[in-house]
């Protein structure tokens, strides 16, 4: 049982390049979550995706697409990369986000160390 | 919107004293919480969570954290630091809209020897 992995662990791109990062869980969640971490800001929610083929944005979407095709997958992609989304990019599952009144935990990914040149 | 503030970027501390790290949150409806450890270059782990109930609530690795709704707050505490404690840690808010969280900008607690 990996739980959520992430792929690749760091990456560098020059301006302009595009990329795609990949989100895999085996635990057969059904909410999966797309964070960025930049020091002093916490975690900032990019994208989410409630169930298989859905997706819908978070609080920061500009420059980025989803895609969640398969049930254990969610797809970040960078089309155009720029400087400023140089930061560590996490992903996220959980099973139900409700259960008699108790909310379930999210499960985060190593992350993903990008730098854009 | 809701918000989370952490009082306090850095927190540092001598082993075997008291850690207090601050969380606030802005909520007119007390939303759940929750409390996170990042140990270097890895992801977040769960150390508790409140839900409804019982206000203090009891983590792992000896952490524990009160709700108090009158002040908003929801702090992190440990007796006993260990040198094991040194992370980042982040409050978080939410868990009702399809399980979105709201964090908190973070806490390094650096614990000397």
């Amino acid at each position: 049982n990996a739980g959520v992995t992430q792929t690749p662990k760091f990456r560098v791109l020059k301006t302009g390049q595009s990329m795609t990062l990949l989100c895999a869980q085996d635990m057969n969640h059904e909410y999966m979550y797309w964070y960025r971490q930049d020091p002093g800001m916490g975690l900032r929610l990019i994208h989410y995706s409630v169930g298989e083929g859905t997706t819908a944005k978070g609080e920061v979407p500009d420059g980025y697409n989803v895609s969640r095709l398969k049930k254990q997958n969610f797809l970040l992609g960078l089309e155009s990369a720029a400087p400023s989304q140089t930061s560590v990019y996490f992903c996220a599952s959980s099973g139900q986000i409700i259960y008699r009144g108790h909310p379930y935990e999210q499960y985060f990914g190593p992350g993903t160390r990008l730098t854009v040149t | 919107a809701q918000s989370v503030t952490q009082l306090g970027s850095h927190v540092s501390v001598s082993e075997g004293a008291l850690v207090l790290l601050r969380c606030n949150y802005s909520s007119s409806v007390p939303p759940y919480l929750f409390w996170y450890v990042q140990y270097p270059n890895q992801g977040l782990q769960l150390l508790l969570k409140y839900t409804t109930g019982a206000t203090l609530v009891k983590g792992i690795n000896g952490f524990e954290a009160e709700f108090k709704k009158s002040e908003t707050s929801f702090h992190l505490t440990k007796p006993s630091a260990h040198m094991s404690d040194a992370a980042e840690y982040f409050c978080a808010a939410g868990g009702t809209s399809y399980g979105k969280l709201t964090f908190g900008q973070g806490t390094i607690l650096t614990v000397h020897p």
